[in-house]
């Protein structure tokens, strides 16, 4: 029920900036339902990096930021570190259908 | 710090029930003013939204799964549990238990969550 669309996969050189776009529409992000990304390691549970659009939770480094307008989200990764290499998945809400709808993961490769 | 941990069987027949508990440590589930939510992923695929279930026991699922699922919570263990009947081999998993967090339902995100429990719907 993925009904936010991101790239499959992103990838740059360590200490590059990389940028994540997640695509909804008018009744999820479009409507003013906030924006939060996940980082999810292979195995292991997903965690919080973003909320509400554009706030880190504590202990997350300022490389990581958020951005909303429209439609749309976007997760930017400055200064790529090996350590980054997961998928990452945006989350909101849709009203049409009643649920909590995630992106469709991106996968980021650190050259 | 709160921390929650999936626990069921990882093994279940087509056509039976999946149960699934997932049990609080470091804060109590009925101080608290939060949902609480069952998600879960597919091998290699992406994540779900299974259904919520407050405290007090109200409870708020995936259309596409209400006929299926029962999310209930047991204050005095500290826990709330999922139930999923009738399950086909679409139904395996990783299963996940988090915390909603947020100033209303619409906006939440979800934080912490459980390491997961992979559940295999096999014969």
């Amino acid at each position: 029920q993925s009904v936010l669309t991101q790239p499959p996969s992103v990838s740059g050189a360590p200490g590059q900036r990389v940028t994540i776009s997640c695509t909804g529409s008018s009744s999820n992000i479009g409507a003013g339902y906030d924006v939060h990304w996940y980082q999810q390691f292979p195995g292991t549970a997903p965690k919080l990096l973003i909320y509400v659009n554009s706030n880190r939770p504590s202990g997350v480094p300022d490389r990581f930021s958020g951005s909303k307008s429209d439609t749309s989200a976007s997760l930017a990764i400055s200064g790529l570190q090996a350590e980054d290499e997961a998928d990452y998945y945006c989350q909101s809400y849709d009203s049409s259908l009643s649920v909590y709808v995630f992106g469709t993961g991106t996968k980021v490769t650190v050259l | 710090q709160l921390q929650l941990q999936e626990s069921g069987p990882g093994l279940v027949k087509p056509s039976e029930t999946l149960s699934l508990t997932c049990s609080v440590s470091g804060g109590s589930i009925s101080r608290s003013s939060n949902h609480w939510a069952w998600f879960r992923q597919p091998p290699g695929k992406g994540l779900e939204w299974v259904g919520s279930v407050y405290y007090s026991g109200s409870t708020y699922y995936n259309p596409s799964l209400e006929s299926r699922v029962t999310i209930s919570v047991d204050t005095s263990k500290n826990q709330f549990s999922l139930k999923l009947v009738s399950v086909t081999a679409a139904d395996t998993a990783v299963y996940y238990c988090a915390r909603h967090t947020g100033s209303s339902w619409f906006y939440n995100c979800f934080d912490p969550w459980g390491q997961g429990a992979l559940v295999t719907v096999s014969s």
